[in-house]
């Protein structure tokens, strides 16, 4: 079975403060995608990044910088000097890959963690 | 960008009434899914959809709920007979080939009084 744990549940800062958002994962696949997802107050749900598991360099978006360590089955999602647009509650999911026997690439989400950027 | 489009994006229903959520897939994709989020809770599978038959469903795709592909645009999700605990945002995704990024619809708010 597959889980996603985001233990922070909600996080609050102060505008051009850096955020990390944390993600534990449990698999027993060998291949897998993590994958995380923003969902603004508007409610749709916006696609950040996927990762696959074989490859972990870290990756670099602008503001956005993810660290995938697969010793410690995390995915973890650095905001970089945060602006209220970025106050969402993210998501971070995982799936099955093909080699791994997935036949659906369902994915399976964390609870979530609500970002508020403050002023 | 071409985009999974969802209508209605609310509906309010009465209980034990039958509602259809519509979704229209990016055009070239082949696999589809309904997900769930009840308010202010994660985002849960519902069923997946590949080759015109449902490919996995979860335990809380019971028998009120059905998918169809009536034509090549629309991919539909109806419900029976509504509950109060049917309602949720209802998230239509697409997806072009495995494991390539999952596009989600806006949703469709769905309230059962």
């Amino acid at each position: 079975a597959q889980k996603v744990t985001q233990a922070q549940t909600e996080i609050s800062v102060v505008e051009k403060e850096d955020v990390t958002l944390d993600c534990v994962y449990e698999t027993r696949d060998t291949t897998y995608y993590l994958f995380w997802y923003k969902q603004p107050p508007s409610g749709e749900l916006v696609f950040l990044i996927r990762r696959n598991s074989f490859d972990e360099q870290n990756e670099i978006s602008g503001r956005y910088s993810w660290n995938f360590q697969k010793s410690t089955s995390s995915f973890n999602f650095t905001i970089t000097a945060s602006q209220v647009v970025d106050s969402a509650v993210y998501f971070c999911a995982l799936s099955r890959s093909k080699n791994s026997g997935g036949s659906n690439y369902k994915l399976t989400f964390g609870k979530g963690t609500l970002l508020t950027v403050n002023p | 960008e071409p985009e999974v489009t969802q209508t209605p994006s609310h509906q309010v229903t009465q209980m034990g009434q039958e509602v259809i959520l519509r979704c229209v897939p990016i055009s070239n994709h082949l696999y589809f899914y309904w997900y769930r989020q009840i308010l202010g809770q994660k985002v849960e599978f519902l069923v997946s959809f590949y080759n015109n038959e449902i490919s996995e469903k979860s335990e809380i795709f019971d028998d009120q709920f059905s998918v169809e592909r009536p034509d090549g645009s629309n991919f539909t999700l109806k419900i029976r007979s509504t509950k109060l605990e049917d309602s949720a945002m209802y998230f239509c995704a697409s997806m072009k080939l495995h494991n390539s990024p999952l596009h989600f619809g806006n949703g469709t708010r769905l309230t059962v009084t």
